[in-house]
């Protein structure tokens, strides 16, 4: 199947600071999505992107729709406790019945 | 409340004994998916169903069936469990056909441990 590479595995940064992440596709897709997955629980919808280019703000979060249609990325500001947890990044070509996950980004936060 | 219900949470087994997690949807969602979660792999999808009695393989369905005999319902079948099984595992509904994903909503996750 299609891969996705996420990047970094794992961040370990202190309260206040600014985190970004990143996936790249060996393929294009027409739909980017962001996904955070807390302890025991599964993945929760962040951010939805659906054009080349598209910049899209939730709160804290901004996410960027690569205009390759191959990467994008997520930017989390002023990182507070309750960030910690797993970000997946998932994308949905134009074939469209399934979606492809990277391999996740662990945020942990010190207070 | 709209959920996704998987059960149970946590399960511990022998190699070859069948077993079944269920998963049942309140939404009237088309569109049902397993998912199996590995470190450092994220999630890769096992199968999926598009409707009643509409099932297509994943990217990783060697090892399991599926069903969907109810629009609510699409259950995950291990016949013969093996260690290399042990993992998260997660079921995922969606409104329509597998179009845009803004309402994918997941369960909870099942623990396999496969011993």
């Amino acid at each position: 199947g299609q891969q996705l590479n996420q990047s970094p595995q794992s961040m370990f940064i202190q309260e206040g600071e600014d985190v970004s992440m990143n996936c790249t596709s060996s393929s294009i897709f027409n739909t980017w999505l962001w996904y955070k997955q807390d302890p025991g629980e599964g993945p929760v919808l962040l951010i939805a992107l659906y054009k080349a280019g598209e910049l899209t703000s939730n709160g804290r979060l901004t996410a960027q729709f690569g205009i390759t249609r191959k990467d994008s990325f997520l930017n989390i500001s002023a990182s507070i406790p309750s960030d910690v947890g797993i970000y997946f990044c998932a994308g949905q070509s134009y074939a469209g019945n399934m979606l492809t996950f990277g391999g996740g980004t662990r945020l942990m936060v010190k207070p | 409340e709209a959920q996704v219900t998987q059960n149970p949470r946590y399960l511990i087994t022998v190699t070859g004994k069948k077993l079944t997690v269920t998963c049942s949807q309140n939404m009237n969602h088309e569109y049902m998916s397993w998912y199996r979660q590995d470190p450092g792999l994220g999630l890769r999808q096992i199968y999926y169903s598009m409707n009643v009695e509409v099932t297509d393989k994943g990217d990783v369905p060697e090892g399991y069936k599926v069903s969907r005999k109810e629009k609510r319902n699409f259950p995950l079948i291990l016949e013969s469990p093996s260690p290399n099984q042990t993992s998260l595992y997660f079921c995922a509904s969606s409104r329509g056909q597998g179009g845009i994903q803004e309402n994918y909503t997941f369960g909870s996750g099942t623990r396999l441990t496969v011993v």
